[in-house]
């Protein structure tokens, strides 16, 4: 089956830890995604990807960091300087960079994501 | 700053009626508008999406229309079933903050009874 994966599905960490969230795909997309909801609210971008070793900050990326060492694989770190970490945590791809191709948009910005991560700091 | 505005927040709807949920967005350069229904602990999942060039499109009982003079696109859900019962985002791809993205409502949350 072709998707995204993200694990763990909950995760609780005491104030002051670091903790890795994993995204994984397999569709073989370009560019992925890194999005916090928090309730009654829209997701908002966290930090964003468009190829291999290359990332940009999102609206929100004050304590937060990424890597994209491989294609498949996107994973956020959640530091301390992160203050009001507990979130739902979305990861999502897309089939190529967000923008526009020629000077028209392309299909490549359909952006699929994963089940999500609930991250809770005790 | 841009943004997306969604309305209403909560819908409760009787088995078989119709739902319309409203967005509203800032940016007339804005040429996608995907729309996401997300069920409880779950992630969004795409349902339909629209782009710029049409006003109007469907699939089966879910249709969206694009009025792009207005800035404002509607999710139209016909026959609703209780399996329609969930969150719904509407988005808008713009140029925002220095980069081109995806600006998400704040969802409306759909409830179907039987």
């Amino acid at each position: 089956d072709g998707g995204i994966t993200q694990s763990p599905k909950y995760l609780f960490r005491k104030e002051g830890q670091n903790v890795t969230l994993s995204c994984e795909q397999n569709l073989n997309h370009d560019a992925m995604y890194w999005y916090r909801q928090d309730p009654g609210q829209g997701l908002r971008l966290i930090y964003y990807s468009q190829i291999v070793n290359d990332f940009q900050k999102g609206d929100i990326a004050e304590g937060y960091s990424v890597s994209r060492e491989k294609k498949e694989s996107f994973p956020l770190t959640v530091t301390s300087a992160q203050k009001n970490p507990t979130a739902f945590y979305l990861c999502a791809s897309s089939m190529g960079p967000a923008g526009l191709v020629g000077g028209y948009l392309s299909s490549y910005n359909e952006q699929f994501f994963g089940p999500g991560t609930r991250l809770t700091v005790l | 700053g841009e943004n997306v505005e969604q309305h209403p927040s909560t819908l409760s709807v009787q088995e078989g009626d119709s739902a319309v949920i409203k967005c509203t967005y800032s940016d007339s350069a804005s040429n996608y508008f995907p729309w996401y229904k997300q069920e409880l602990g779950k992630g969004p999942q795409l349902i339909i999406d629209i782009r710029s060039n049409v006003g109007e499109k469907k699939d089966q009982r879910i249709a969206v229309t694009l009025n792009k003079t207005a800035k404002h696109f509607s999710l139209h859900i016909t026959e609703t079933q209780p399996e329609d019962s969930a969150v719904y985002f509407c988005a808008a791809f713009m140029f925002s903050g220095g980069y081109n993205k995806l600006i998400f409502g704040a969802g409306t949350r759909l409830a179907v009874h039987p």
